[in-house]
């Protein structure tokens, strides 16, 4: 696709149950990053992937949280057990090659998670 | 901890005159720093950057302002116009990831 792809774009679950949240990233880029918003809050970084480097999971907030990214292309972020400050949008997105080089990073329009 | 501050959670700019978006950061080790703009139900997009080797950086309408020794920037939008009404985002990386750490945003409205 042209852009970052991400589904789905609306998931209401219950509290408690688990949620998996998919990312296409624009064909190519070998970086792709997971961010999220709450209400009212700024972009909160989660993990990101960098080639066949190990990813930096330093932003998952509790082992409820964890990522994955097959095949250097598609990622699911899943969430076990969900409970209601899970709720928020999610954001993935991508960029050719490292950031350090100065790449552009493209963002997803979000998978807006509410857990009720 | 905070790292990237955007202390203004609101702006509001009369059309055709100059927007002014701030943000400070603490990690001294962060060399590159990007701008996004955010429209409702969207995700952010791309809107200008700056190394840390410069301290301007101008695109069109947009120019990016780096203090290093304020460790502070600034988005300079002018003219602003109504469609330029968003939520902004700076955000920075350093060392040797590519994690960006994004402030917590600011709200621009540019009234007609």
């Amino acid at each position: 696709g042209a852009g970052v792809s991400q589904s789905p774009s609306n998931k209401v679950t219950e509290k408690g149950k688990d949620v998996e949240l998919r990312c296409d990233p624009i064909s190519g880029h070998t970086a792709l990053y997971w961010y999220r918003q709450s209400l009212g809050q700024g972009l909160e970084f989660l993990i990101y992937f960098q080639g066949n480097s190990a990813p930096d999971k330093s932003g998952l907030p509790s082992d409820r949280f964890s990522a994955e990214r097959t095949g250097g292309s598609v990622s699911t972020l899943t969430i076990q057990r969900t409970q209601q400050e899970d709720s928020a949008v999610y954001l993935c997105a991508s960029s050719f090659g490292s950031p350090l080089s100065g790449n552009t990073i493209y963002f997803g329009e979000g998978s807006w998670l509410t857990v009720v | 901890d905070q790292q990237v501050k955007q202390n203004s959670p609101s702006l509001s700019v009369q059309e055709g005159r100059i927007s002014i978006l701030n943000c400070d950061y603490t990690n001294s080790m962060f060399d590159y720093f990007l701008w996004y703009k955010k429209y409702p139900a969207e995700g952010p997009t791309f809107l200008i950057s700056i190394s840390s080797i410069k301290d301007k950086n101008e695109d069109g309408r947009f120019t990016v302002f780096l203090n290093k020794s304020a460790k502070h920037l600034s988005l300079h939008i002018v003219p602003s116009q109504p469609g330029d009404s968003a939520v902004y985002f700076c955000a920075a990386k350093g060392g040797n990831t590519g994690k960006l750490i994004f402030g917590q945003g600011t709200t621009l409205q540019v009234k007609p």
